[in-house]
This record gives structure tokens, sequence and C-alpha cells, in this order.
């Protein structure tokens, strides 16, 4: 099994629908994150968790909200999506030194109608 | 703040062509550096990594020297497979800014045959 999980997969929604992504992990590790790619923009990080009690926003925040649920779990949440958040999203974990590496789940393709 | 710069693409190279992807990088504190890989409907993997300076990491016949002096970690092949065709990300992780992660915009590779 994958260390790292995001469901759904593929999501098409509609403006203004609350739609939230999921994502676990099986690593043990304290941190995780979500990130945003759009073709020439790279990875864009919007919020991280280095623990159940700590989140921060990232780069990109606005209009995204998340929730530590346990360690293994970390979903983020589109209150009223708009179609310029459509983007493959992508959930990442790792430990706490600047020397460990991020492990990345597959991503999530969402498309905002 | 923080950033890494990455070369631009496109790049299409012939089967058994050497490969040079630049990537310079701005960082507050010493980090480590990273190549990632990502292939067609994917999430991104770690390909190699380097947690300080002249540090060298290598792996599938990729390597990568880290140099302080120049700031820079550009990624080296020297004979590229069609199943090396994907896209590149450069990205640093710095102990200065909580190990938050930073990446480059990336760099598609098509290898032809």
């Amino acid at each position: 099994d994958a260390d790292v999980t995001q469901t759904p997969r593929n999501r098409i929604t509609k403006t203004g629908k609350r739609i939230m992504l999921e994502c676990s992990q099986t690593k043990g590790h304290d941190r995780m994150y979500w990130y945003r790619q759009d073709p020439g923009l790279g990875l864009r990080l919007i919020y991280y968790s280095f623990d159940v009690k700590d989140i921060n926003k990232g780069e990109i925040s606005d209009g995204y909200s998340v929730s530590r649920q346990a360690q293994a779990k970390f979903s983020l949440s589109l209150e009223s999506a708009i179609p310029n958040q459509t983007a493959l999203y992508f959930c990442a974990t790792s430990r706490q030194l600047s020397t460990d590496t991020q492990y990345f789940g597959p991503g999530t393709r969402l498309t905002v109608l | 703040g923080d950033s890494v710069t990455q070369m631009e693409g496109p790049v299409t190279l012939s089967e058994e062509a050497f490969l040079t992807i630049n990537c310079t990088y701005t960082a507050t504190g010493y980090p480590s550096l990273f190549w990632y890989v990502q292939y067609p409907g994917e999430g991104l993997q770690l390909l190699l990594k380097a947690t300080k300076a002249d540090d060298k990491g290598s792996n599938k016949g990729f390597e990568a020297t880290y140099r302080k002096e120049t700031t820079s970690f550009h990624l080296e092949k020297g004979s590229v497979q069609v199943s090396d065709s994907a896209v590149y990300f450069c990205a640093l992780s710095d102990p200065n800014t909580g190990n938050q992660f930073y990446f480059g915009t990336g760099t598609s590779l098509t290898v032809i045959p």
C-alpha cells in the first residue's frame, strides 16, 4: 500500500460548492503539507502542519482551510470553490529535520467549472 | 526570502544524450538541496539530495553537487533514456525557515528514441 494516499483522485465541481480533499499517511511523520501545482508555476504551499496542534498558512492560503484530525490525517477544504482553484493538489509528509525528504501522495486533480 | 530558480523547459533530447538541468538557489541559512522527479500522472518522488556544501547526491545515473560558492545544484546525467522523460523539480529545505520546502517551477524533459 502507498505511504501517502489522497482521496478523491479526480473531482469536478461547480463554482460555489464546498469541497474537501483528504490525505492519509502511514509513515508516522509529524509534518504534513498541502501544495497546489499549476503549469509554469511549480508547487506552491497552501498550508502546513508540524503536529496535530500546529497549523500554519503557506504562500497561498486564501480561499482554503485545513483540518488535522490526527497525526495521520490532514484535510484541505475549499469553502466556496472558484474556477481559478482548478489545479493539481498534492499532500506531502516529512520528519522534522531540514535534511529529511518530503514524501508525496499521488495528487488530486480538481476542476472547478 | 528563500527561492529556487531552475532552467526553463521544455527540454527535448535524443536517447543517450548528455543532460544538464540548471538550478540555483537563495537561502538565509544552510539549506539541504533536493531533486524530485514527477512521472506522468504521478506524484513527486525524491531523485537525490545533498545536505551540505560539496556533497554529491546520486541516483539512477543522475548526479548533482551542492556548490555553496555558486549557490547551485545542477542536475546531470551522462546518457539519458526514454524512461527518463518526466518533470524535474529542484527544491531546498532551510532550517532558518522552519524547514519549509521551496520548489522551482519544474523542467519538463522528453527523451526521444
